[in-house]
């Protein structure tokens, strides 16, 4: 079945320090994508980053970068040099084939909620 | 990417009483769009994938009859919560589905409203 795991419910980091937030996920399809997206208590969901699952290189946005695992199937989310307006829920999400209706689907984690203190 | 945008942001309702919310794709005509559903301090549950001029695809569990989707353009579709019950109060987001080069060939990146907050009463 497949399925995204976030395993943190809550993370607290230091302004200006690097903070990890991990993601598992479990699929039997060969292509498939993977984005972390942030929601602030705003409620919008914004989009972080994306890694495709043969793109070899881990993906990399400013201060954002996906460490890609494939063989552990893990794709964690590195935030450097923390700020305080990156406090907000994290959710990883997982784009697959053959949703319902033969559309691409995403399913996401349960989040996980990032605490930046100054 | 995409700027989408929801009407109303949030509706307050009296419990028997259907509510129609809008998602408009203002710069991109979308084919698919999708609507989710977020209970607090959980995570997004897609409820139903929205396809320009014909029927939505509902997800399993998901009550068809009770949330009606119309896509009837390509910058337009709405979902329609009949008969609401307090149990209907939810965070109820959209998105349209584009399609991007990336590294490994043309993947679909889903870019999301601001979510219509819903309650019931």
């Amino acid at each position: 079945a497949q399925k995204i795991t976030q395993t943190q419910p809550g993370m607290f980091v230091q302004e200006k320090e690097a903070v990890t937030l991990d993601c598992t996920y479990d699929t039997s399809d060969q292509s498939y994508g993977l984005f972390w997206y942030k929601q602030p208590s705003s409620g919008e969901m914004i989009f972080l980053i994306y890694q495709g699952s043969y793109d070899e290189q881990n993906a990399t946005e400013g201060r954002y970068s996906l460490n890609f695992q494939k063989a552990r199937k893990s794709a964690n989310l590195v935030i450097s040099a923390s700020q305080l307006g990156d406090s907000a829920m994290y959710f990883c999400a997982m784009r697959v084939p053959g949703g319902s209706g033969g559309y691409n689907k995403l399913i996401f984690g349960a989040g996980t909620r990032l605490a930046v203190h100054p | 990417g995409a700027v989408v945008s929801q009407h109303p942001s949030w509706v307050i309702c009296k419990s028997g009483t259907s509510v129609k919310i809008e998602c408009r794709s203002l710069d991109f005509q979308a084919t698919t769009m999708f609507w989710y559903r977020q209970f607090p301090k959980q995570s997004l549950m897609l409820m139903a994938t929205s396809n320009e001029g014909s029927k939505a695809t509902y997800e399993q569990g998901v009550e068809k009859d009770k949330f009606l989707i119309n896509h009837a353009s390509l910058t337009l579709s709405t979902l329609t919560v009949t008969s609401a019950h307090p149990e209907d109060s939810s965070f109820y987001i959209c998105s349209v589905s584009k399609g991007l080069a990336g590294p490994e060939g043309s993947y679909n990146e889903q870019f999301f409203g601001p979510g219509t907050r819903l309650t019931v009463l």
